[in-house]
Order: C-alpha cells, then structure tokens, then sequence
C-alpha cells in the first residue's frame, strides 16, 4: 500500500497563476478530503468526496478554488489565479470509513508558495 | 458554531508523562480523533473515541466526557520522538474539524 500520494510536494509560483494539484487516494477508500493548513488557521477543511462525487464544499475559500474527481483514483485541487494569501500546506486524506478507528490516511502534502 | 480548544505549548523531560487536554464545542458528534504531527511532515491518527472513557493503546491513552465536551490524550514513558504537534479533531457527518495542535517539546 503506497499510501495517499500527492503531487507536486513543493510548487512555487507567481501570483495570477493557474496551479493544480493532485492526490490519488488509497485504493478502496471511498472517501476524500482536500485540507489546507497555515500556522493562522490550522487545518481546514476545503471539500470532500464521497465515491467521486463532491458532498461538502462548504470549506472551499472562494470561487478561484475548484476541485474535481475524475475517478475513484484521482482528484485534482485547481486555484486559479493564484494569490499570495493562497500560500499553504495542502494535504489530501482518504479514508475507507472516515469514523470508527480508521480515520483518515493524509497525503505528504503539497506546499505552495504565491509569489 | 463549532470551536476547539487545546492548549498551545507544553514541555516535559524524556520519560515524564504529559497530559494535553482539548474541549470542544459542536451541533453534531460522531467521534474524538487524536492525531500526531512532526514538523514538515502529514498527520498521523493515533486515537478515536467515540464512547466516554479510557481508550488506551501502548503509551498513548485517550479520554472522553461526551457530556462535558472534554477530551485528553495522556502520552506516558515520553520518548525524544514524541516531540509533535498533538492534534484533537472531532467528526461531525464525516467530516474532520481539527483545534490548532498542541506542540509538545520533549527534553533529555
């Protein structure tokens, strides 16, 4: 099991940018969560999915923030364009049952610096 | 409204036990997560209750007073290792809501 994988794990870009970011889930788990951390805020949850579909965007910041899920083994997070406020760690989680002793499973996560 | 509180900083010396309380406010319960955060890196589960009492695995043991909103994670024998962040989260309809992290200093 390789885990959720995340990629890029750092991205540094210029503000008014597109950037995307990516996460493949661990397979089997039904359930996705993109999360942003900044030392102000904590972790904050952006959106998550529920067998591909989205069910909580409640969290995303405003309308430059997109997320998709293609399929049950990809998900993008897309900003566009970008602001310095932007600037964060972005973590993905899967989780199989997100209650009970499984939790979630994070990602390395992506840092993203807006220049 | 939802709110989390833990406290910010704590330090104890290697083979010492430490104690990191969270209260928490919310509409709706489904469970009280701990999750362990080194520098740089993801967080990690470590506990879930979602019954009142004592949850306890290895050196780590959780707490919870569902009627008192009250949750604690008692790390014991402390390690140079555990020198983390300390998370309490709790679900609410699958979703994660996490307090700031407590940062838990470990000296030799």
């Amino acid at each position: 099991d390789a885990g959720v994988i995340q990629s890029p794990r750092h991205e540094v870009t210029e503000m008014g940018q597109e950037v995307t970011l990516r996460c493949k889930p661990i397979s089997g788990h039904d359930y996705l969560f993109w999360y942003r951390q900044t030392m102000m805020r904590g972790l904050e949850l952006l959106i998550y999915f529920n067998n591909n579909v989205p069910i909580d965007d409640s969290g995303m910041p405003e309308d430059r923030f997109s997320a998709k899920m293609p399929n049950a083994s990809f998900s993008t997070l897309k900003i566009q364009p970008s602001e310095p406020r932007d600037s964060a760690v972005y973590f993905c989680a899967s989780s199989l049952v997100p209650q009970g002793n499984y939790g979630y499973t994070f990602g390395s996560g992506t840092r993203l610096t807006v220049v | 409204g939802q709110n989390i509180d833990q406290p910010t900083e704590m330090t104890a010396t290697e083979g010492a036990i430490v104690q990191i309380n969270c209260t928490y406010q919310t509409s709706g319960f489904n469970g009280l997560f701990w999750y362990q955060q080194h520098a740089g890196e993801a967080p990690t589960f470590l506990s879930y209750n979602v019954l009142d009492g004592l949850e306890e695995k290895g050196r780590f043991s959780s707490f919870l007073s569902r009627s008192k909103g009250y949750s604690y994670l008692l790390l014991k024998e402390l390690q140079m290792k555990d020198s983390a962040s300390y998370l309490c989260a709790f679900s609410n309809d699958y979703k994660l809501s996490f307090g700031a992290g407590t940062t838990v200093t470990v000296r030799a």
